[in-house]
């Protein structure tokens, strides 16, 4: 079956730390993009972050509610994309999700089945 | 800021027509927003429907279809069924860290 995998979610204090992971199977992501989007409970989606594939550069974007904080990475040879979370609030709380994103079209095609963070004292 | 708007909520009757829009606060939606359209059921995780204003993955039913409409991207459903009863969310690149959602349309159908 494809899919992308989320994992690494949790309860966790404010200003504490956490990192997620992506994992492709039964694809990979070759020189696509990998999206982080979130959704706070209740609410609708929000776009994270981003990393461009190799071949455009790996470089990374990220929302200005997380910049400085959040930082997007990828294995390479695993073929993992990761999401480090540092410096958690109680607004970062949410379900998760990475997805694949085809660099030419912007086109999002797999989405992972998400992962929750609560950040919660 | 770009601020993208979706109709919050639309009802449609099982078999009918109805078409959802997406539009930017800073101006007509063209192609090079690259929209993506998605639908999330509760509970599940977001899939995608169609991307590039008017394509569809090959997992999408043909009922479902892209396009830009006026000023605005659209996505409208043909013979709606029950089970195309979620929350439909449209998304816009307007290149570097300009990644934008609307705020979704929950579309019931009754």
């Amino acid at each position: 079956e494809v899919q992308l995998v989320d994992s690494g979610g949790g309860f966790i204090q404010p200003g504490q730390s956490l990192r997620l992971s992506c994992t492709p199977s039964g694809i990979t992501f070759g020189d696509n993009g990998v999206s982080w989007v979130r959704q706070a409970p209740g609410k609708g989606l929000e776009w994270v972050s981003f990393i461009r594939g190799r071949r455009y550069g790996g470089t990374t974007e990220y929302a200005a509610s997380v910049k400085g904080r959040f930082t997007i990475s990828r294995d390479y040879g695993r073929g993992i994309a990761y999401l480090q979370m540092n410096s958690l609030k109680i607004e970062d709380t949410g379900v998760y999700y990475c997805s694949r994103v085809e660099m030419t079209t912007m086109a999002v095609d797999y989405w992972g089945q998400g992962t929750v963070v609560t950040v919660s004292s | 800021q770009t601020v993208v708007t979706q109709e919050p909520s639309v009802t449609v009757s099982p078999g009918g027509t109805v078409t959802l829009t997406c539009a930017s606060s800073t101006g007509a939606v063209t192609s090079g927003y690259f929209p993506n359209w998605f639908q999330q059921k509760p509970g599940q995780a977001p899939r995608s429907l169609i991307y590039n204003s008017d394509k569809r993955h090959s997992w999408t039913p043909a009922r479902f279809s892209g396009s830009l409409l006026g000023d605005k991207a659209a996505l409208t459903l043909s013979g709606v069924q029950p089970e195309d009863e979620a929350d439909y969310y449209c998304q816009l690149y307007a290149g570097g860290a300009q990644v934008m959602f609307g705020g979704g349309t929950k579309l019931t159908v009754l």
